[in-house]
């Protein structure tokens, strides 16, 4: 079975400045989505970013961006220029092709506090 | 245009009884699942529902059954309800056919179980 692991529990970071949450995980496929959610206090999941992994070119969504390492099963997210409103869960997903678009394996995610 | 919407938003029940919770998808999705996220956890799949058909189950006992109606809404029942149910329960909506398209999540249904 696939596993996620995120080994940061809480991370916390200055306005403006730039963080670095880690997730690694473990498949035997080699196709495959890497997500990585936001869930705020109102509880609703948010997806920040995807990766697909038979892309080698790292994904970017406006200030977020990943480090995708497929070899190192590893797929870090960056959060540059941080801002209040990003203070919230971040949760790492893994996708199984086999299973279609519904079944995620998520981490225990990180905590994520933005500090004025 | 509305997203998913789950009730009730909060919920306590007492150990042995019986809970259905109730998710509404997004417009125009067919597809919906369901997960469990307990305390300090990311969210576990409970099971997924297409064409009124439970497609996909997690490792989630039989006591946690669902349905889906033809106009694509869904329940999760809960049969015999024990503490460790207490949790926060989270429905997503989906477009079978769209391969890359992304899980939309509702606010999630707070369950206690005293």
């Amino acid at each position: 079975a696939q596993t996620v692991t995120q080994s940061q529990p809480e991370m916390s970071v200055q306005e403006a400045e730039t963080v670095t949450l880690s997730c690694t995980y473990d498949t035997s496929e080699s196709d495959y989505y890497l997500f990585w959610y936001k869930q705020p206090p109102s509880r609703q999941m948010i997806l920040v970013i995807r990766q697909e992994a038979y892309k080698q070119q790292n994904a970017t969504e406006n200030r977020f961006s990943v480090n995708f390492q497929k070899a190192a099963k590893s797929f870090s997210l960056k959060i540059s220029d941080s801002q209040l409103g990003d203070a919230a869960m971040y949760f790492c997903a893994y996708r199984d092709p086999n299973f279609g678009n519904e079944k995620l394996t998520f981490g225990t995610g990180t905590r994520l506090t933005i500090i004025p | 245009d509305a997203g998913v919407t789950q009730s009730p938003t909060h919920l306590i029940k007492t150990r042995g009884q019986q809970v259905t919770l109730r998710c509404s998808p997004k417009s125009g999705h067919d597809t919906v699942s369901w997960y469990q996220q307990a305390l300090g956890q990311g969210p576990q799949f409970i099971f997924q529902y297409y064409e009124e058909e439970e497609r996909q189950r997690g490792n989630f006992p039989d006591r946690f059954s669902g349905h889906q109606f033809p106009n694509y809404s869904s329940e999760l029942n809960v049969n015999a309800l024990l503490l460790g149910d207490s949790a926060l329960y989270l429905c997503a909506s989906s477009y079978r056919q769209g391969v890359k398209e992304k899980l939309f999540f509702g606010s999630g249904t707070q369950l206690s179980v005293l």
